[in-house]
């Protein structure tokens, strides 16, 4: 197993646009969650996934995001209608149950 | 909700000397992790920590979180450049719930 992965590393859009992320967690992995980081903090919770049940979601996550895991498996992360404020790292993380976050190595996300 | 209080926010350090960085929580710990992140990539686990009063080290990184489960501390012996980067603690309130991260804390270690 290769750990998390996510795609794509780097995202470029035009403000307005719809984008999608996607992260693969290790496979053994029940739990997988969003982060979102911006420059000078650590990583802000989005979302969590148990298996393919969306367990809990952030207050800033707008209506504009949405995330799926589909089967348990990998989880996209979507955004409609990006704007600037958007412009972060989003970082996915797998854990089994409550032990062992791993993290991706992230998709930067810049709106221009 | 859960505060991380980290300091220093940065440190810039001279090789081969000793640092500490310290995380400070506003409520007991259910577990604490300490992660490293380089610029523009993703968190790399360092260590976990659960009971209080435990210690562990990794090469030459120990960590150790306080008996009363509030406040952890990640000890550097002999800074090499390859220490540098973001560190960062995350606190697991309650077994249940995700990860809580602080600000960070920027090292640098010049020769």
């Amino acid at each position: 197993d290769t750990g998390v992965s996510q795609d794509p590393r780097h995202k470029i859009t035009k403000r307005g646009q719809n984008v999608t992320f996607r992260c693969d967690p290790i496979s053994e992995h029940n739990r997988l969650y969003w982060y979102r980081q911006t420059l000078g903090q650590g990583p802000e919770f989005l979302t969590y996934f148990q298996n393919e049940a969306q367990l809990e979601k952030s207050r800033l996550l707008s209506d504009r995001f949405s995330a799926e895991r589909p089967k348990g498996s990998f989880s996209t992360l979507e955004i409609q209608r990006t704007e600037q404020g958007d412009s972060a790292m989003y970082l996915c993380a797998s854990s089994l149950s409550q032990w062992g976050y791993t993290f991706g190595s992230g998709t930067r996300l810049t709106v221009v | 909700s859960q505060e991380l209080e980290q300091s220093p926010q940065s440190l810039i350090v001279q090789e081969g000397k000793n640092l500490t960085i310290n995380c400070t929580s506003s409520k007991t710990l259910y577990g604490l992790y300490w992660y490293k992140q380089k610029y523009g990539e993703g968190l790399i686990f360092l260590m976990m920590l659960q009971k209080g009063g435990e210690e562990k080290s990794h090469e030459k990184i120990t960590a150790k979180l306080d008996e009363k489960k509030q406040q952890s501390s990640l000890h550097i012996t002999a800074s090499q450049p390859s220490h540098a980067g973001i560190y960062l603690c995350g606190a697991d309130n309650s077994g249940n719930t995700p990860l809580v991260f602080g600000k960070g804390t920027r090292l640098s270690v010049i020769a």
